[in-house]
């Protein structure tokens, strides 16, 4: 399996409330990715990042924000967690980005609920 | 960006083989077809992926027809422990230096004993 720890693993917390969410790698890829999981909706792209302090927004960005410091490290911050941000959310890592075929490797996700 | 159809949900015996179909007439030409799954509770696990030719490792075997327009997640003898959703997708082609997925809402494959 693919290093990739994600921490914390369940978090309960309060709307209003900061939350960081983290995703360690040891796979060294270039390549790392923030996902959200919800009923009825499969997997949607929140965040991503092609390198050390590059990332760009995916298709459900809004009220979440990233940060790239090192390789091995990839933040995701809701900086005033709402209910609806209540979800799994999934870190994935790979190797190459454009042009490349290289498959993307998940970590077992962070469950986390906003009350 | 090409859009993939899978259906619901599907029943297997167990030691059967177990065969998944996907539909993505819109494909084009560069972009290859990836297979997940997602055993409950876990992260997507990936399987195997391809462009035109039929593809096999040690999980599964992949089977693309010859416009592309459709393949078949092959499974050779299933065991209970492959009751997952089975996702189909094509990866986005982007111009931005990314190879982002976008996932459906899968195939819940069901392994019977």
């Amino acid at each position: 399996d693919a290093g990739i720890t994600q921490s914390p693993r369940h978090k309960v917390t309060e709307t209003g409330t900061p939350v960081t969410l983290r995703c360690h790698q040891t796979e060294n890829h270039r390549y790392m990715y923030w996902y959200r999981q919800d009923p009825g909706h499969g997997l949607r792209l929140i965040h991503y990042s092609y390198g050390v302090k590059d990332t760009d927004k995916g298709e459900v960005s809004d009220g979440y924000s990233v940060s790239r410091s090192k390789t091995e490290d990839f933040l995701l911050t809701l900086e005033s967690a709402t209910s609806s941000q209540t979800s799994v959310y999934f870190c994935a890592i790979s190797e190459r980005g454009i042009g490349s075929n290289q498959p993307q490797h998940f970590g077992d996700g962070t469950r986390l609920s906003i009350l | 960006d090409a859009k993939t159809t899978q259906p619901p949900s599907m029943d297997c015996a167990e030691g059967r083989a177990a065969n998944l179909p996907c539909n993505h007439s819109t494909i084009s030409g560069n972009e290859y077809v990836y297979w997940y799954r997602q055993i409950h509770s876990q992260g997507p696990q990936y399987i195997i992926h391809g462009l035109k030719n039929n593809e096999t490792n040690e999980m599964a075997s992949l089977i693309i027809t010859e416009d592309r327009k459709s393949s078949t997640l092959i499974l050779p003898h299933a065991t209970l422990r492959d009751t997952a959703v089975y996702y189909c997708i094509v990866r986005v082609s982007a111009s931005g230096a990314t190879n982002k997925l976008i996932f459906g809402t899968g195939t819940l494959l069901a392994v019977q004993p």
